[in-house]
């Protein structure tokens, strides 16, 4: 049972350029979290995919965008990028079914993300 | 907003020693409390979790008491292992929402 894949695992990328990383869920299922994970810091939440649908968002600007596709795998695309978006990727997913709020998420090794 | 403070590390440990780790937590209402692990060169696990006032959660020999009285979920646990060297994380999350919050993390190296 493959639990959740992010890809790449590492990736450089100068100032102001764009780059998508990617997220497969755990099988079965259905709802897909992002977060960011600063050196030193813990995770903070970008945002949650459901239904295709972005429905909850953290405080992040709008230049960090996602994507849910049928098969609930999803994408994270951060434009113009800034040194400041050197992280950690998290991807987490979850089964809706259980509720969200106590639902168990499951989290992926990561795509660490290094900006110059 | 929603918060978690968790002790700051990094924690070295010799084997066999007692570990805690403090967390505590600002939330309106009832917040299901949870505490993740990270392994080195792996993701984040769901280590235990606690959904309402004095519940104990437990796994692998750790333990966490949900205390609302002072808004606390310490880890402990009695007799640690080098295998237990990672960051722990604690977090909470709410009804209405669909995040998770996390504190900091905590660094624990265990000796042999």
């Amino acid at each position: 049972d493959a639990g959740v894949t992010q890809s790449p695992t590492h990736l450089i990328k100068t100032r102001g350029q764009q780059v998508t990383l990617r997220c497969s869920p755990k099988s079965g299922h259905d709802t897909v979290s992002w977060y960011q994970q600063a050196l030193g810091q813990g995770p903070q939440f970008i945002f949650q995919y459901y239904e295709e649908e972005e429905r909850q968002r953290g405080n992040f600007p709008d230049r960090f965008s996602g994507h849910q596709f049928p098969n609930y795998s999803s994408e994270l695309n951060v434009n113009a990028l800034l040194l400041g978006d050197s992280a950690l990727y998290l991807c987490a997913s979850s089964l809706e079914v259980q509720g969200s709020y106590n639902s168990p998420l499951h989290f992926g090794n990561g795509t660490r993300l290094t900006v110059t | 907003g929603n918060s978690v403070t968790q002790m700051e590390g990094p924690v070295t440990l010799s084997e066999e020693a007692f570990l805690t780790i403090n967390c505590t937590y600002t939330a309106t209402g009832y917040p299901s409390l949870f505490w993740y692990v990270q392994y080195p060169g792996e993701g984040l696990q769901l280590l235990l979790k606690a959904t309402k006032a004095d519940d104990k959660g437990s796994n692998k020999g750790f333990e966490a008491t949900y205390r609302k009285e002072t808004t606390s979920f310490h880890l402990e646990k009695g007799s640690v292992q080098v295998s237990d060297s990672a960051v722990y994380f604690c977090a909470l999350s709410k009804w209405n929402d669909y995040k998770l919050s996390f504190g900091a993390g905590t660094t624990v190296t265990v000796r042999a």
